[in-house]
């Protein structure tokens, strides 16, 4: 069974960094791409991108709203994802879950972890 | 506003069959057959009802199907029972660096 749990949220003050994480089990992570996802406080899901499998070149894409400011990447001997949030603004408040990506798409997601921007 | 359009509700009595649509472009919806559904109940994680259109992964009720025509992609859940009511959002490949979401449907079973 795909396990997927996400740790490193908490409130932090606008501008500061944060780095989450994200701990796989129940499959080989080193062959799988992931993603992130987010979601704020009532509202809908967005895509933060996503990283390729190491065999597959391990790089990763974002989309243009969050280019620049975060940065995906992984240690396979850790199975652990990683999503690195810089310059972080009080609209960046939300849930961020990872996932599998496969298909095109997320697949399966983790419980997700939140994270507050607020002075 | 998200790139994709859904009714923000939906509903249907215990049995009966309720469909729930997604719309988009010829970049994302249109433009290949990785389109998926997600599940949704409040405080829970997303969970993968559907993907690549019509797939179904292991261990969701045949009662989910769905259906792509055109720019359009489709829910359909049948035989509504209590547990299924939740948010659903559809979700589309829309190029080598993105994927795109629905805004949400709230579906109620009355």
């Amino acid at each position: 069974e795909v396990q997927l749990v996400e740790s490193g949220g908490g409130l932090v003050k606008p501008g500061g960094s944060l780095r989450l994480s994200c701990t796989a089990s129940g499959f080989t992570f080193s062959n799988a791409w992931m993603s992130w996802v987010r979601q704020a406080p009532g509202k809908g899901l967005e895509w933060l991108g996503r990283i390729k499998s190491r065999t597959d070149g391990g790089t990763a894409e974002y989309p243009a709203p969050v280019q620049g400011r975060f940065t995906i990447s992984r240690d396979d001997s850790r199975n652990t994802l990683y999503l690195q949030m810089n310059s972080l603004k009080t609209e960046d408040t939300a849930v961020y879950y990872c996932a599998t990506y496969s298909s095109g798409v997320p697949l399966y997601w983790g419980q997700g972890t939140l994270v507050t921007v607020s002075s | 506003q998200s790139a994709l359009t859904q009714p923000p509700s939906a509903s249907g009595s215990p049995g009966q069959s309720v469909t729930i649509s997604c719309t988009g472009t010829s970049s994302d919806v249109g433009f290949s057959n990785y389109v998926s559904w997600y599940q949704q109940h409040p405080g829970k994680a997303p969970k993968l009802m559907i993907y690549e259109v019509s797939k179904r992964p292991s261990g969701v009720p045949d009662r989910f199907s769905g259906s792509k025509s055109g720019n359009t992609a489709s829910l359909t859940v049948s035989g509504l029972q209590a547990d299924d009511e939740a948010d659903y959002y559809c979700g589309s490949y829309a190029g080598i660096n993105n994927v795109v979401f629905g805004g949400g449907t709230q579906l109620t079973v009355l």
